[in-house]
């Protein structure tokens, strides 16, 4: 079973200080790894993902995660945050070698960026 | 990049009656989507797997009567809340992935949600 957590409801930090959003998942076969931000009362925006490759991916508006295999992490990073930053911040997991199955989501961590 | 659409984006319903939710692709086919229901400061929770031309797949603890779900088409999935009451009230959310691009490691899209109030 594939589960993933994210230990931290919520993540305080000022404007224009570094940001870490933290997960950790567990899955049987290879993780396809996702980041998504939520607004109030919106659907769900995707940021970045990791599928293969390079351990540190770039997505949008400045974020990016590193992939940690021994640690079977993929914390959430931006080295500037922004009050427009504050939201909510979902990580998820896929089995990759599973097929079209849907994503297992953690419970959400809340950012807010304090100006 | 892909985009899914989803309306109504609120709804008030009185108890007893049944609400239409459209979950569409609008520039890519979908033969499966996923509907999720949110409780307010909680995760999301996985309802159904919507196939197109087939039955839905539901999990476990969900009311496949009280939450119907059609996939008639490859663009458009969706889901009827049926006879609702207030305890159906939350915050709905679909999503699906375009497949044809890039496989299993395609990110899944979302629509806006819909945020169901029974009274």
């Amino acid at each position: 079973a594939q589960s993933v957590a994210q230990p931290e409801d919520q993540v305080n930090v000022a404007e224009g200080n570094p940001l870490t959003v933290k997960c950790t998942y567990s899955v049987s076969g290879n993780p396809y790894l996702f980041w998504y931000v939520q607004y109030p009362n919106r659907g769900l925006q995707f940021l970045l993902k990791y599928i293969t490759g390079d351990n540190l991916v770039k997505g949008s508006y400045g974020f990016e995660a590193e992939f940690n295999k021994s640690q079977t992490s993929f914390h959430l990073k931006k080295p500037s945050a922004l009050v427009s930053d504050s939201a909510l911040y979902f990580c998820a997991v896929r089995d990759g070698g599973r097929g079209n199955t849907p994503l297992v989501f953690g419970k959400g961590t809340r950012l807010s960026v304090i100006a | 990049g892909a985009v899914v659409s989803q309306h109504p984006s609120r709804v008030i319903c009185k108890s007893g009656t049944s609400v239409k939710i459209e979950c569409r692709s609008l520039d890519f086919q979908a033969t499966t989507m996923f509907w999720y229901r949110q409780f307010p400061k909680q995760s999301l929770m996985l309802m159904a797997t919507s196939n197109e031309g087939s039955k839905a797949t539901y999990e476990q603890g969900v009311e496949k009567d009280k939450f119907l779900i059609n996939h008639a088409s490859l663009t458009l999935s969706t889901l009827t809340v049926t006879s609702a009451h207030p305890e159906d009230s939350s915050f709905y959310i679909c999503s699906a992935r375009d497949q044809g691009t890039g496989g299993a490691g395609t990110e899944a899209f979302f629509g806006q949600g819909t945020r169901l109030t029974v009274v």
